[in-house]
């Protein structure tokens, strides 16, 4: 079945660090995917989504770019602030269910 | 901007008692959701609700769980007899439209912690 992998964290950076959440999938045909972000406290945020192959979704300096040929959708940003210390999650779904199915969360830590 | 509520925020709760769950989704959307997360595992996909039934359903979604849109606002998940093993966060999400190409817009979860 469908399912998602995503590198285990915690990452940690330095502010202004170079930011690469890998995110990999495994599904048939061409699902969408997204990636959701969980501050502490509050509810998983989407930040950016893709629906179809090659397409790179983009959200506060964060992009992911459907790769369909290594079924990936890695997660960058080319500097991280101390406010982009939260947990993320890679997702994918499907036109015909109406479950996302997450990979585990990467926690990342942003230090000054 | 629009969000979506959840009611309380950490449960505590003895094994084998109900536990009812609240959630207000935000207002124009007409699908509803809950998920859950196991400590240190992947969020997984309950349920799914759409004109006052279910539309989809997991495995883990057996008969001692329920949802309902009791009026116009509130969206609950109840469980009728808690086991050890429903210790998780539970989070309600909702959408405008269905299935899971639509954004899914999750609320901040409540802890549920059976004892």
């Amino acid at each position: 079945g469908d399912s998602v992998t995503q590198m285990e964290g915690p990452v940690t950076l330095s502010e202004e660090a170079f930011l690469t959440i890998n995110c990999t999938y495994t599904a048939t045909g061409y699902p969408s995917l997204f990636w959701y972000v969980q501050y502490p406290g509050e509810g998983l945020q989407l930040l950016l989504k893709a629906t179809k192959a090659d397409d790179k979704g983009s959200n506060k300096g964060f992009e992911a770019t459907y790769r369909k040929e290594t079924t990936s959708f890695h997660l960058e940003k080319g500097s991280v602030q101390v406010s982009d210390s939260a947990v993320y999650f890679c997702a994918l779904g499907r036109r015909n269910t109406d479950k996302l199915i997450f990979g585990t969360g990467t926690r990342l830590q942003v230090f000054p | 901007e629009p969000e979506v509520t959840q009611t309380p925020s950490h449960q505590v709760t003895q094994m084998g008692q109900e536990v009812i769950l609240r959630c207000v989704p935000i207002s124009n959307h007409l699908y509803f959701y809950w998920y859950r997360q196991i400590l240190g595992q992947k969020v997984e996909f309950l349920v799914s609700f759409y004109n006052n039934e279910i539309s989809e359903k997991s495995e883990i979604f057996d008969d001692q769980f329920s949802v309902e849109r009791p009026d116009g606002s509130n969206f609950t998940l109840k469980i009728r007899s808690t086991k050890l093993e429903d210790s998780a966060m539970y989070f309600c999400a909702s959408s405008e439209l269905g299935r899971a190409t639509d954004t899914q817009y999750f609320g901040p979860g409540t802890r549920l912690t059976v004892l």
